[in-house]
């Protein structure tokens, strides 16, 4: 069983479009971070929510909004989306917010065209 | 399955020592294989490593791959306590997504 699953694993949109990506994971983890991965492969955290309430909200611009409904789902909502936002973007999750410990998704390839 | 290992999965040692992570790896179409430090926020990316053999360094640390025997090992020489880490291993598939496959880390701590 996949621990923290993404969906979709590849996305190709159009400029202006709004689009969702969902995360969930079955580990009964509290804390869940969205992150963006640039072409250099660094990993730069987005946001991060500790039972449903959001504790990170890095520098994102505010066409970024993330969603849980529950403490297993922290979905990624993206409005107006540009051609810069083309990126893998990984959900993770951990135990607590500490969390150094985290177990990530396989991402989610974005290219908007 | 895709499937990524390391091990150990936790390690304590002290400062001074050496240290050797290991990284192996079951992946369809391998593309890349990554290491990164995760300490707070955002884990740090480390090495990347496409070619069997050679070794990439950076300070202290070092990495090789093994396409055949497929693994990596990451080494650590001289450890600080600021090597204290969870040390993460992801293997890029090729392919349109380039999904990482990541394994679960080696927590390591290193006591002065």
């Amino acid at each position: 069983d996949t621990a923290v699953s993404q969906t979709p694993k590849y996305l190709v949109t159009q400029m202006g479009n709004d689009k969702s990506i969902k995360c969930e994971q079955n580990l009964g983890h509290d804390t869940m971070y969205w992150y963006k991965q640039d072409s250099k492969k660094f990993l730069k955290i987005m946001f991060s929510y500790n039972n449903k309430e959001l504790i990170i909200n890095e520098t994102v611009p505010n066409r970024f909004s993330p969603k849980s409904p529950d403490k297993a789902h922290l979905n990624l909502h993206i409005n107006s989306l540009e051609l810069g936002d083309s990126a893998v973007y990984f959900c993770a999750s951990s135990q607590d917010y500490r969390g150094r410990r985290a177990f990530f998704g396989q991402g989610t390839r974005l290219t908007v065209v | 399955e895709d499937k990524v290992v390391q091990s150990p999965l936790s390690l304590v040692v002290h400062e001074g020592d050496t240290v050797t992570l290991n990284c192996s790896y079951e992946v369809t179409n391998f593309r890349s294989l990554l290491w990164y430090k995760q300490e707070k926020k955002a884990p740090t990316f480390l090495f990347m490593l496409t070619s069997s053999g050679i070794e990439k360094k950076s300070g202290r640390l070092s990495s090789i791959l093994d396409k055949k025997e497929l693994f990596s090992i990451l080494n650590i020489t001289a450890t600080q306590t600021g090597d204290s880490a969870i040390y993460l291993c992801a293997v890029e598939e090729g392919g349109n997504n380039r999904k990482l496959i990541w394994g679960l880390g080696t927590s390591l701590a290193v006591n002065p």
